[in-house]
């Protein structure tokens, strides 16, 4: 089967701009995950739905960022507002039952913006 | 605070030769702990990961070793090949999948 799979790959946009990053997860996963990576530096934990329960949403860094998930499957984290220290790659990944820890990562969204 | 770091940035290595890439973490609460390797431009990639309970795990030509006395975790590699090349990351399982990441060791093998 299909890994994750994100769209789109890259994404430029002008500071102030409202973007959606998309994250379609492997089929049957019941967990996903947002994270974001900034040039050469480790993953920072942004959101996970798990099931039917509500999200953690400790790790969005602020209220212009916030995460959907439709019918347990595919994702949408949208930043209203960006700005330039929104620059980074945005990572899904998703897990299955039982082992929420074993996340498979998508190729993730390169965010730019000028 | 919550915190997984490296002791070493970079790393080269002769292939052929053993890789060993360690982590310090700082959550004694965390159950479960891992390591991904991630190329260029793509998602990190699952290696293995063991349970705050054991104290070794051995998968193929990788394994890691958990030292809960002093906080330590470290990945060796056997002969060490140079589609090993990455960074490798290690993270911790605080609460149900929440992964906390460390900063990333990049792994130069020399052929």
């Amino acid at each position: 089967g299909a890994g994750v799979s994100q769209s789109p790959s890259n994404k430029v946009t002008e500071k102030g701009k409202d973007v959606e990053l998309r994250c379609d997860p492997i089929s049957g996963h019941t967990a996903l995950y947002w994270y974001r990576q900034s040039l050469g530096q480790g993953l920072e934990f942004l959101i996970y739905f798990q099931g039917n329960s509500a999200p953690d949403k400790s790790g969005l860094p602020s209220d212009r960022f916030s995460a959907e998930r439709t019918g347990g499957s595919v994702s949408t984290l949208t930043i209203q507002r960006t700005q330039q220290e929104d620059s980074a790659v945005y990572l899904c990944a998703s897990s299955p039952a039982g082992s929420a820890y074993e996340q498979y990562f998508g190729p993730g969204t390169r965010l730019t913006v000028t | 605070g919550e915190s997984v770091g490296l002791h070493l940035p970079t790393l080269s290595v002769q292939e052929g030769d053993n890789s060993i890439i360690n982590c310090a973490y700082s959550n004694s609460a965390s159950d479960y702990f891992i390591w991904y390797k991630q190329e260029s431009g793509k998602g990190p990639q699952f290696i293995i990961d063991i349970r705050s309970n054991m104290d070794k795990r051995q998968g193929q030509r990788v394994t890691v070793l958990l030292n809960k006395t002093v906080k330590h975790l470290s990945l060796q590699i056997a002969a060490t090949q140079p589609g090993d090349s990455a960074v490798y990351f290690c993270a911790e399982n605080i609460k149900g999948g929440k992964l906390i990441f460390g900063q990333g060791t990049e792994l130069s093998v020399k052929p």
